[in-house]
């Protein structure tokens, strides 16, 4: 059982299109990551959310925690080229447990077509 | 600005060699992780440690083993491989405080693409 889920797996959208990607749990973190992966290379960290509710932007991308703080979703606006990657998300502190060890999701892999 | 660094890139491995992948970081980072990614799967933790000489089991530990003898180096042993531990093998480092509202960001590096024929 995959304790953070991600939806969707992939997602092939065509440049200036927005898309939206979730990220889903049955339990409540301490805090929940976004990370973006490109081929070849480790994933490399977007934001971190703490609160519930919690909405931060960077650019064309936001990002929101759920009030609850079981689930999260990532936005993007007129997307890119540049924006292909893979991206992931990442919990913490679930179950009272460590913030310090990450559970991460399967990922949504993300190709934007110019 | 090396960060972490891991190596090799690449290892092709026969059924029942040993070998160890390398991970060093020069962040002073006291929290080090080893996980593995095989497609379509995320990340797994295999081990991680919260300092030098301590070293704790993540999600799937079984056919590695792991030492912490300095704050930079975190070396993963696979002392028999098998065909399931074909897998793209990811470090990680991060600064840990005492504050529960800390954030954790983790620094990856780029990776070790195992196969096990």
């Amino acid at each position: 059982t995959q304790l953070l889920e991600q939806s969707p797996q992939f997602l092939s959208i065509q440049e200036g299109e927005n898309l939206t990607v979730y990220c889903n749990s049955s339990s409540v973190f301490s805090s929940l990551q976004w990370y973006r992966q490109e081929p070849g290379e480790g994933p490399v960290l977007l934001v971190t959310v703490v609160t519930g509710g919690e909405v931060k932007k960077l650019k064309r991308l936001t990002f929101q925690f759920g009030d609850a703080r079981k689930d999260s979703s990532l936005h993007i606006t007129a997307a890119q080229p540049g924006d292909t990657g893979l991206y992931l998300c990442a919990g913490a502190g679930n179950s009272g447990g460590s913030n310090y060890k990450l559970t991460f999701g399967k990922g949504t892999l993300l190709t934007v077509n110019p | 600005n090396a960060g972490v660094t891991q190596t090799p890139k690449f290892r092709i491995l026969k059924i029942g060699q040993s070998m160890t992948l390398q991970c060093t970081q020069d962040m002073n980072h006291n929290y080090m992780y080893w996980y593995r990614q095989d497609p379509g799967m995320g990340l797994k933790l295999i081990y991680y440690s919260v300092g030098a000489g301590i070293t704790d089991k993540g999600e799937v530990p079984n056919g590695y083993n792991v030492s912490r003898s300095t704050t930079e180096d975190f070396p993963l042993r696979l002392e028999l491989a098998a065909p399931s531990q074909t897998s793209v093998y990811f470090c990680a480092s991060t600064l840990t405080s005492g504050s529960r509202s800390a954030k954790n960001i983790q620094y990856f590096g780029a990776g070790t693409r195992l196969s096990v024929l």
